[in-house]
């Protein structure tokens, strides 16, 4: 099992321009969420998924799409990029019924 | 206040230290808590759910005191290999709030 995946690990953005964070995972976990971390802040949920066709807001919504067309995959749509998105942001899956959060490797993006 | 509040460190100390870290949280009817580990530019990784009688997994010990709403983690004989941040992580309302973390340090 690969677990929980995430492309890109890097990017670089222009303020303004648009781009989709890919998130994949194997194990047939339920429900689906993307972090946002920064320093000083912990993480911070943006948008989260309890199951395909479901998606509802976190903490920090705001300039972030989301869907969940399959089980498997939750990608994350930044609309127009500003430099209060860089950060490193985190997909996430957990099994129904636990709380145990199996993390993505990150991905790191800059907005300048 | 915030919801989750951690010491952010960092904790310096020599291998085979015992060390201690609290957490404090806001919200009273939270039920579930735990510890996450993150080790430099990685991702958390769940170290252990803490419970209500308190929880021991080798070196490392959970406790949860709902009076005074905190929970501690408790390293014995630390390693280098234990050098990290500690995430302390609340459930509040069926979801995560995380802390911003501890750092510790171990050196030789």
């Amino acid at each position: 099992n690969a677990g929980v995946t995430q492309t890109p690990k890097f990017q670089v953005l222009k303020t303004g321009q648009s781009m989709t964070l890919q998130c994949a995972q194997d194990m047939n976990h339920e429900y689906m969420s993307w972090y946002r971390q920064d320093p000083g802040m912990g993480l911070r949920l943006i948008h989260y998924s309890v199951g395909a066709g479901i998606t509802d807001q976190g903490e920090v919504p705001n300039g972030y799409n989301v869907s969940r067309s399959t089980t498997e995959d939750f990608p994350l749509r930044l609309l127009s990029a500003a430099p209060s998105q860089t950060s490193v942001y985190f997909c996430a899956s957990t099994q129904a019924g636990s709380y145990e959060q199996y993390f993505g490797p990150g991905t790191r993006l800059t907005v300048t | 206040r915030k919801e989750v509040e951690q010491d952010p460190g960092p904790f310096n100390v020599p291998e085979g230290a015992t060390v201690a870290f609290n957490c404090t949280y806001s919200n009273s009817a939270s039920q579930s808590f735990f510890w996450y580990r993150q080790d430099c530019r990685k991702e958390p990784k769940l170290l252990m759910s803490v419970y209500s009688s308190g929880n021991e997994d080798g070196r490392f010990t959970a406790q949860l005191n709902r009076a005074s709403q905190y929970i501690s983690l408790l390293i014995r004989d630390s390693k280098l290999s234990d050098s990290a941040t500690y995430l302390c992580v609340v459930e509040n309302t069926d979801k995560l709030i995380f802390g911003t973390g501890t750092r510790l340090q171990v050196f030789p």
